[in-house]
């Protein structure tokens, strides 16, 4: 059964600190899908990224990137010189060939100025 | 362009008493169709997804039931609420026909059973 982990249940960092938001999956399949999140306080889920399990390359989009690894069935977040505005509560999310679509508890992620 | 749309936006409703929340989406056909739970400072349960007209896989036992009568059209369903059944509901479609796309979320529906 498909399983995604996010250990950190919350994080609070002050305003232009980085912070690493960790999951851990789990598929028996091998093809895959992995996806993040976001969740502001209005409670729309906004999606930031998506990763097939065939592409291990590192992503970065502005002051975001992703490390996905394979070895280690992590696929981590990570919010370069953070700001208020992405306090928010961070879903990771693992789709397989069923394409059943399932999340982890979240994290929610405080940044203080 | 697809959009999506949940009604209603919030809901209060008496235990024992039925409901039924409804999901649309236009722009695309054969979706895959989700319902989630989540309760408050909680994460997203999946609750029910279909990939197909009459096809419905139920991921949690409970009180709760799913549909799905027209391709778009996905509805949540209870015969009689339970205290338990309050929470944050929230359909979400992805590409369907066997790709793996991003999920896109509703509005959500506020429910809270008294």
């Amino acid at each position: 059964a498909q399983k995604v982990t996010q250990a950190q249940t919350e994080i609070s960092v002050v305003e232009k600190e980085d912070v690493t938001l960790d999951c851990v999956y789990e598929t028996r399949d091998t093809t895959y899908y992995l996806f993040w999140y976001k969740q502001p306080p209005s409670g729309e889920l906004v999606f930031l990224i998506r990763r097939n399990s065939f592409d291990e390359q590192n992503e970065i989009s502005g002051r975001y990137s992703w490390n996905f690894q394979k070895s280690t069935s992590s696929f981590n977040f990570t919010i370069t010189a953070s700001q208020v505005v992405d306090s928010a509560v961070y879903f990771c999310a693992l789709s397989d060939r069923a394409q059943k679509l399932v999340f982890g508890q979240g994290t929610r992620l405080t940044i203080n100025p | 362009s697809q959009t999506i749309h949940q009604w209603p936006a919030t809901l209060v409703q008496p235990v024992g008493s039925p409901l039924s929340l409804e999901c649309t989406v236009e722009g695309t056909s054969n979706p895959n169709l989700y319902w989630y739970r989540q309760a408050a400072g909680r994460g997203l349960q999946l609750l029910f997804y279909s990939v197909g007209i009459g096809q419905i896989s139920s991921e949690v036992p409970q009180n709760l039931s799913a549909s799905r009568p027209q391709d778009r059209q996905f509805i949540l369903s209870s015969k009689k609420l339970l205290l338990s059944d309050s929470g944050f509901y929230l359909c979400a479609w992805s590409g369907g026909e066997g790709r793996n796309t991003e999920a896109f979320f509703g509005q959500g529906t506020r429910l809270t059973v008294v």
